[in-house]
């Protein structure tokens, strides 16, 4: 059964630091792997999708990584800003299914 | 960009009433629409998989009867809540894709329900 680990679960950072969420997958046998971003008592809204055949994808200040052989994902944010506060939530589809299986998120704190 | 859009965004009810969520997709085709359940400090649990004018397809542990899910049109997925109990009290979540699921999934905002 396939199991998403989010580290850490929380973090709290000043402004303008650049930081590195972890993603870890038990079956490496997915699909492909999304990070998402959720606001307080909000819906999810996607950030990025890498395909399990990419190594990472890019938008604008985030980066994520993926190595699938070895089940793990980063997120990497640059230049933190206090909007960046949020829940940051890692999930896969594996490839046998068609829903995504989620972490328990990391909730980021970034001080202005 | 894609829309999805949950009605009502919070409800309170009295326990043993039935409570229906709307889940809407506004200027895209769902042809499937997922349903999840979110509590607090807790990841996203997929209850079922809905795919329109087909039965929906829970997820182990999910009552079917309990949680009634209705998709009948490309647009439109309904999740009734039926005599609901204090402990079903949770944030529920939509999401929609033209593709199966196995891409991009359009995510409602959620709706907050509290059973008294």
């Amino acid at each position: 059964k396939q199991e998403v680990t989010q580290i850490p679960a929380a973090l709290s950072v000043p402004e303008g630091e650049n930081l590195v969420l972890n993603c870890s997958f038990t079956d490496s046998a997915i699909y492909n792997l999304q990070w998402f971003r959720q606001d307080p008592g909000k819906g999810l809204t996607s950030l990025l999708l890498i395909q399990s055949s990419q190594r990472e994808q890019t938008s604008g200040r985030l980066n994520a990584s993926l190595d699938k052989s070895s089940g793990r994902s980063t997120l990497y944010i640059a230049a933190s800003q206090p909007g960046d506060s949020a829940t940051y939530l890692c999930a896969v589809v594996n490839q046998a299914g068609t829903a995504l299986i989620f972490g328990k998120g990391t909730t980021l704190s970034v001080s202005s | 960009g894609a829309v999805v859009s949950q009605h009502p965004s919070r409800v309170i009810c009295k326990s043993g009433t039935s409570v229906k969520i709307e889940c809407r997709s506004l200027d895209f085709q769902a042809t499937t629409m997922f349903w999840y359940r979110q509590f607090p400090k807790k990841s996203l649990m997929l209850m079922a998989t809905s795919n329109e004018g087909s039965k929906a397809t829970y997820e182990q542990g999910v009552e079917k009867d309990k949680f009634l899910i209705n998709h009948a049109s490309l647009t439109l997925s309904t999740l009734t809540v039926t005599s609901a109990h204090p402990e079903d009290s949770s944030f529920y979540i939509c999401s929609a894709s033209s593709q199966g699921g196995r891409e991009t999934q359009y995510f409602g905002p959620g709706t907050r329900l509290l059973v008294l």
